[in-house]
């Protein structure tokens, strides 16, 4: 298994820009969570989904940020319009998980996203 | 509020030498406790996970201890390599909660 996929890699772009950061989690998982991650602050979890579906979006900054996962094998991040502060790196990660025991599963993390607004 | 604690925030040691992590958490309920290790531009990769009942699980030249009552854990990396240069983050998850509270992680040096 290729593990949790992201992309782009790399993405610079002027404030305003609308961004969109895509996953494809590990095949088989059920559970995929966007987090973000700043010297300043650390991991900081964004949104989770279970079996598509959102369940918490507590962490989503503000309503610039949005996320999706029309299907079990993809998920993007959206921000628009992006501002400097959103400078960081954007991690993907997916569990196979039930809700019962959800505190308990292994996440697998993509290699991130490295976003730059300029 | 929930949050987890680590120390040192950096650490240089020279390759062979023993070092060790310490976290401290006031999670609560507390379910599990996880060390990541992090790589330079890679995602964190799971070495340990333990619930309260562990109070000690071992991944190679990784252990890592809990005390729950205490509310403390240590990662001990025995005879340090070069590739264990990196950023190890302890992670605590809430009883019940499918949400992780992350430590800021301390980063590892291991000098030649």
């Amino acid at each position: 298994d290729a593990g949790v996929i992201q992309s782009p890699r790399h993405e610079v772009t002027e404030m305003g820009q609308e961004v969109t950061l895509r996953c494809k989690p590990i095949s088989g998982h059920n559970s995929l969570f966007w987090y973000r991650q700043t010297m300043m602050r650390g991991l900081e979890l964004l949104i989770y989904f279970n079996n598509n579906v959102p369940i918490d979006d507590s962490g989503m900054p503000e309503d610039r940020f949005s996320a999706k996962m029309p299907n079990a094998s993809f998920s993007t991040l959206k921000i628009q319009p992006s501002e400097p502060r959103d400078s960081a790196v954007y991690f993907c990660a997916s569990s196979l998980t039930s809700l019962e025991a959800f505190s308990y599963n292994e996440q697998f993390f993509g290699p991130g996203t490295r976003l730059t607004v300029l | 509020k929930n949050q987890v604690e680590q120390s040192p925030q950096s650490l240089i040691i020279l390759e062979g030498k023993n070092c060790t992590l310490q976290c401290n958490y006031t999670v609560s309920p507390f379910s599990n406790l996880r060390w990541y290790k992090q790589d330079t531009g890679r995602g964190p990769v799971s070495l340990t996970i333990m619930t309260f009942s562990e109070n000690t699980k071992s991944n190679g030249r990784y252990t890592a201890t809990l005390d729950a009552d205490t509310k403390q854990s240590s990662l001990h990396i025995t005879a340090s390599q070069l590739s264990d240069s990196a950023s190890y983050i302890c992670v605590v998850s809430v009883r019940g909660y499918s949400t992780l509270t992350f430590g800021k992680g301390t980063m590892l040096l291991v000098s030649p």
